[in-house]
């Protein structure tokens, strides 16, 4: 079946780590996207990418980095400039970013914690 | 920029009747995207329902219907015959049709369905 598979589903950091949350996806859709989501908020979007080789900043980019290598493949790395890291962190896919009504894919998730 | 608010952190249900979920927007554009994402305890995001601003008609997806009020800028959620499996975190996002790049999200309403 064709979907988002994000690993590990829990991750642990250790103070002065970074950890790299894996984003894959099957559906050869273009647009990836990462997400943020805290208690009581709704979800924060922190990078995202049209193409292979290209990505965007979005509202809360600090300490935290991307690739995109591959069209299946957006990886995020949790610095250890990101203070406060323990989240639930959700990745996302859609066909096409520019005049498209298509919904965004979800993938189930990965909750970061600190030691 | 573009805010999406929902009112109610919490909302409850008797199984079999009807709850309707509130979800208004702030945005200066004309053309634009809304969708309800269902978050169940799996945290995985679902899509409920999607709106395109330049449709005058209300989407509909089985149990689930919208009220789009554009000049209002309201885009509230019914659920009809609610069910057990209706349980969950429901989201409301906004989606700009010109700078297709991220979803804007509300905080989220915790709907509760009793038997």
């Amino acid at each position: 079946d064709g979907g988002i598979t994000q690993s590990p589903k829990y991750l642990f950091r250790k103070e002065g780590q970074n950890v790299t949350l894996s984003c894959e996806q099957n559906l050869n859709h273009d647009a990836m996207y990462w997400y943020r989501q805290d208690p009581g908020q709704g979800l924060r979007l922190i990078y995202y990418s049209q193409i292979v080789n290209d990505f965007q900043k979005g509202d809360i980019a600090e300490g935290y980095s991307v690739s995109r290598e591959k069209k299946e493949s957006f990886p995020l790395t949790v610095t250890s400039a990101q203070k406060n890291p323990t989240a639930f962190y959700l990745c996302a896919s859609s066909t096409s970013l520019t005049g498209s009504n298509q919904p965004q894919h979800f993938g189930d998730g990965t909750r970061l914690s600190i030691l | 920029a573009q805010t999406v608010t929902q009112s109610q952190p919490e909302m409850s249900v008797q199984e079999a009747e009807t709850v309707t979920l509130s979800c208004t927007y702030d945005t200066s554009e004309s053309d634009y995207y809304l969708f309800w994402y269902k978050q169940p305890p799996s945290r995985q995001m679902i899509l409920v329902i999607r709106q395109e601003a330049y449709k005058q008609q209300n989407a509909t997806e089985n149990r689930f219907s919208v009220n789009f009020q554009k000049a209002a800028k309201s885009f509230s959620l019914k659920i009809s015959d609610s069910q057990l499996g209706d349980a969950a975190m429901y989201f409301c996002a906004y989606r700009s049709a010109r700078n297709t790049d991220k979803l804007i999200f509300g905080t989220g309403t915790r709907l509760q369905v009793f038997p």
